[in-house]
């Protein structure tokens, strides 16, 4: 597609609940991200796919969250046990491969969580 | 963690007025990108200038990698310049977009 497509673009879910959000990247780029924006801050990363691997998942802040590209393409993040907490603009991000060098991050428009 | 931080926080403009957005970052970084987030929430990429001047229209970036700060300049400002602008780097070294952003310079452009 000719960008980042995130679905759903909002999703309200019960404490407690588990969802998932999916994301398309740009056709070509291998390089997958998502990241957590909070309501007046800056995005905060939170996972990096090179491929089918996660190549860091250093900013996940728990281990209720997990995310996936089985192939290469799309990806999805899992959050299980859902808290208030958790309420954010869940971003995702992609690029042409890193590599040697880094390149224009592109992203989506988000997809709005709220926990309840 | 490398630190970013951008003035003003705030900066209310009358359209056509000429502006300027500084962000100053800890250490050495090989990837900074400005972004533009406008009211309805969608990042726009503006400019990836890890280092150099770069110009788009209306808009320039100028870094200076050695005393670490980039400037971000609007020139006869729009109502759709409006929103939160964000710089965002990542370390030397580093690779792969691991971003760690800025707390954002909001700008609000009147007509």
């Amino acid at each position: 597609g000719a960008g980042v497509s995130q679905t759903p673009s909002n999703k309200v879910t019960e404490k407690g609940k588990y969802v998932e959000l999916r994301c398309d990247p740009i056709s070509g780029h291998t390089a997958l991200y998502w990241y957590r924006q909070s309501l007046g801050q800056g995005p905060e990363f939170l996972i990096y796919f090179q491929g089918t691997g996660a190549a860091d998942d250093s900013g996940l802040p728990n281990d209720r969250f997990f995310a996936v590209r089985p192939e290469g393409s799309v990806s999805t993040l899992k959050i299980q046990r859902t808290e208030r907490g958790d309420s954010a603009v869940y971003l995702c991000a992609s690029s042409l491969s890193p590599a040697n060098y880094n390149s224009p991050l592109h992203f989506g428009n988000g997809t709005r969580l709220t926990v309840t | 963690g490398i630190q970013v931080e951008q003035s003003p926080p705030d900066l209310i403009l009358q359209e056509g007025a000429n502006s300027t957005l500084r962000c100053n970052f800890s250490d050495s970084v090989n990837n900074l990108q400005w972004f533009h987030q406008n009211p309805w929430g969608q990042l726009i990429n503006l400019f990836y200038i890890p280092s150099g001047t770069k110009q788009n229209g209306r808009l320039s970036a100028t870094t200076v990698a050695t005393e670490r700060y980039s400037l971000l300049y609007i020139s006869s400002s729009q109502t759709t310049d409006s929103g939160v602008y964000f710089c965002a780097v990542e370390r030397l070294k580093a690779a792969g977009n691991k971003l760690t952003f800025g707390g954002g310079t909001r700008v609000l452009v009147k007509p």
